[in-house]
Order: C-alpha cells, then sequence, then structure tokens
C-alpha cells in the first residue's frame, strides 16, 4: 500500500517556467513532509521540508505548499533552471523522537530545457 | 568531515551468494538506516538503527540482517542473494530526537544479481 503518492512520474519545463509536483498521503498521523532533491549517481539530499502548522514555506526558489484536510502537499520551483534537472522525492514521517521512518513518494524525473 | 560513506560503489554477485554493504558516518549520528531504490517504487525502509546495539525492521526487510556494534558503521548483510535484490542501497544518518529532521545520504551501492 502507498501512503504517499506522488505525481507526475516525469516533468519537463522550459527554463524560467515554474515547475509543480504534487503529492497525496494517507496516515493523518504524519507530522513531517520533507522534500529530497536526487541527481544521477549520487544520494538524496534534503531540500525544503514542511509541518502542518503552517500552510506554506518557502526557501529561495523552492516553495512547499501544504493543505492538511486535502492531506496533499506540493512542490513548487520557480524560475526553473536547467540545474534543477533531478528527480524530486516527496516523503513522510511522524515524529515521535525523530523522523526516522521516512515513507517516500515514487519520485519525478524533472528535466528542464532551455 | 566525510559524511555518510558506502562501500562497494558496485557489486555483481550470483544468485546464493553472501555479500555485506558496507555504511559508516562521521557526524556521530544516533540514527542510521539502510533504503532501497527501485524504478517507480521510490526509496523503500530495509532496517534501521536508533543507536549501537539497537536494531529495527523497516518495510522490506526480508532477506536482509544488519547489526550496529558503534555509533559509526552499520552494515547491511545479504545472507543468500536472490535476483529480487537487484537495486540501488542507500544508507542514511541523523541526530535523534525532535528537530533532526535531516537525514544524511550516502552515495549508495549498485547491487545486481544474477
Amino acid at each position: 500500500q502507498q501512503q504517499v503518492k506522488q505525481s507526475p512520474q516525469s516533468l519537463i519545463v522550459q527554463k524560467g517556467g515554474i515547475s509543480i509536483i504534487n503529492c497525496a498521503y494517507e496516515n493523518t498521523a504524519f507530522d513531517y513532509f520533507p522534500w529530497y532533491q536526487q541527481f544521477p549517481g549520487k544520494g538524496p539530499a534534503l531540500l525544503i521540508a514542511i509541518r502542518p502548522d503552517v500552510s506554506e514555506k518557502k526557501e529561495g526558489r523552492f516553495t512547499i505548499s501544504f493543505n492538511k484536510s486535502a492531506k496533499q502537499f506540493s512542490l513548487h520551483i520557480m524560475d526553473s533552471q536547467p540545474g534543477d534537472s533531478a528527480t524530486y522525492f516527496c516523503a513522510a514521517s511522524i515524529s515521535n523522537f525523530g523522523n526516522e521512518k521516512l515513507t517516500f513518494g515514487t519520485g519525478t524525473r524533472l528535466t528542464i530545457i532551455p | 568531515n566525510a559524511g555518510v560513506t558506502q562501500t562497494p560503489k558496485f557489486q555483481v554477485l550470483k544468485t546464493g551468494q553472501s555479500m555485506t554493504l558496507q555504511c559508516a558516518q562521521d557526524m556521530n549520528h544516533e540514527y542510521m538506516s539502510w533504503y532501497r531504490q527501485d524504478p517507480g517504487m521510490g526509496l523503500r525502509l530495509i532496517h534501521y538503527s536508533v543507536g549501537a546495539g539497537i536494531t529495527d525492521q523497516g518495510e522490506v526487510p526480508n532477506g536482509y540482517n544488519v547489526s550496529r556494534s558503534t555509533t559509526e558503521d552499520f552494515p547491511l548483510r545479504l545472507l543468500s542473494a536472490a535476483p529480487s535484490q537487484t537495486s540501488v542501497y542507500f544508507c542514511a544518518s541523523s541526530y535523534y530526537g525532535q528537530g533532526s529532521e535531516t537525514q544524511y545520504f550516502g552515495p549508495g551501492t549498485r547491487l545486481l544479481v544474477l
């Protein structure tokens, strides 16, 4: 059972455009929602994360929008650049004592074209 | 700091062979974990540890063993490799406790079981 559903599977965006990746979760006990960025041949790296007490978090060109009632959250990349081309994973966890059990989405391969 | 290191980078095994994937971190992190990454399935948690001498199962533990004798090392053992274990394996570490959200991933080990 996929507890975190991610879409789309792949995305092509023109340079300067907005990239949007969506995730939906089922377990209402999740209270930490990170996004990881992975370049080919590398391990994932934390990009940005949000907790459900806020509806939006922005860091530079990257924004997470969170809708608790709909159990959905999304990543927006503004002014997308070729260097943003990577695979993006959303994730969720229950932070009892930490965030040890991350449940990941299936990933979105983002390609930014000139 | 070297961060999270994994060896080997690539390994080919025959069905039934055993091997150990090595993972080490030099950040004094209490929490360490192993994930496997398969196309279209994201990352799935295999085993994790919240400190030396303490391990627990994740989502897909069958066929894998772990131990944690030191804070720094968290090896993953395949006792009898099967083609279904062909995957890319990532080790991750983090501090353990509220506010310790960021998990740091190693570069991965690509395993092919024939």
